[in-house]
């Protein structure tokens, strides 16, 4: 079944710097790779997602980059804030829409 | 917006005892999920449901674990005999027909098993 590994586990920025967070997965046949955001006590919210026909996709301060030759994909954060600290998970798609996640990258962004 | 909404918030149980997670899926959303995370671990999924059946369920997902939408709202997830290890997050999350992948998550209910 589908492997997603997600790498680093914690990671710690300056305001105003760049976060990057990066996934390989396992499935050739994976072509969905969503990015969820959760902060404590609160379900992922989906901040981000891409498809495997484009090679990436931003929206205002994030952007998703993904390289299915190698089958890595990453989440960048440019100029991060306070409230970007969370813990953000990778995922893949699988069979009936199933998402396999990655272990999360634990998030904080120090003022 | 519409949001995924789950109750209770928090549910604590002893062992052996059945507990029944409830879900209100998105309105227009027809595939649902249940998906469990252990403290400090990675969202594991459990079962896909669609159509009034089981898509795919995980090994996770054994015979002690059952899903239901008993009507046009709600989803649940029943545990019938709950153990020690049960002990942890549970995610519902609703996707729809025309874009099955996209799956917006609920805030979850944390179970907690003595």
């Amino acid at each position: 079944g589908e492997n997603v590994e997600q790498h680093p586990s914690t990671l710690s920025v300056q305001e105003g710097d760049s976060a990057v967070i990066k996934c390989t997965y396992s499935d050739s046949a994976s072509n969905y790779f969503p990015w969820y955001k959760q902060e404590l006590g609160k379900g992922p919210q989906l901040i981000i997602d891409i498809r495997s026909n484009v090679g990436e996709k931003k929206d205002q301060r994030i952007a998703v980059t993904l390289n299915k030759t190698a089958k890595h994909f990453s989440l960048h954060i440019t100029e991060t804030q306070p409230e970007d600290s969370a813990v953000y998970f990778c995922a893949a798609n699988g069979s009936w829409g199933k998402l396999q996640f990655g272990a999360g990258t634990q998030v904080v962004v120090t003022p | 917006e519409p949001e995924v909404t789950q109750t209770p918030s928090h549910q604590v149980t002893q062992m052996g005892q059945e507990v029944i997670l409830r879900c209100v899926p998105i309105s227009n959303h027809l595939y649902f999920y249940w998906y469990r995370q252990i403290l400090g671990q990675k969202v594991e999924f459990l079962v896909s449901f669609y159509n009034n059946e089981i898509s795919e369920k995980s090994e996770i997902f054994d015979d002690q674990f059952s899903v239901e939408r008993p009507d046009g709202s709600n989803f649940t997830l029943k545990i019938r005999s709950t153990k020690l290890e049960d002990s942890a997050m549970y995610f519902c999350a609703s996707s729809r027909l025309s874009d099955q992948e996209t799956q917006y998550f609920g805030p979850g209910t944390r179970l907690l098993v003595l």
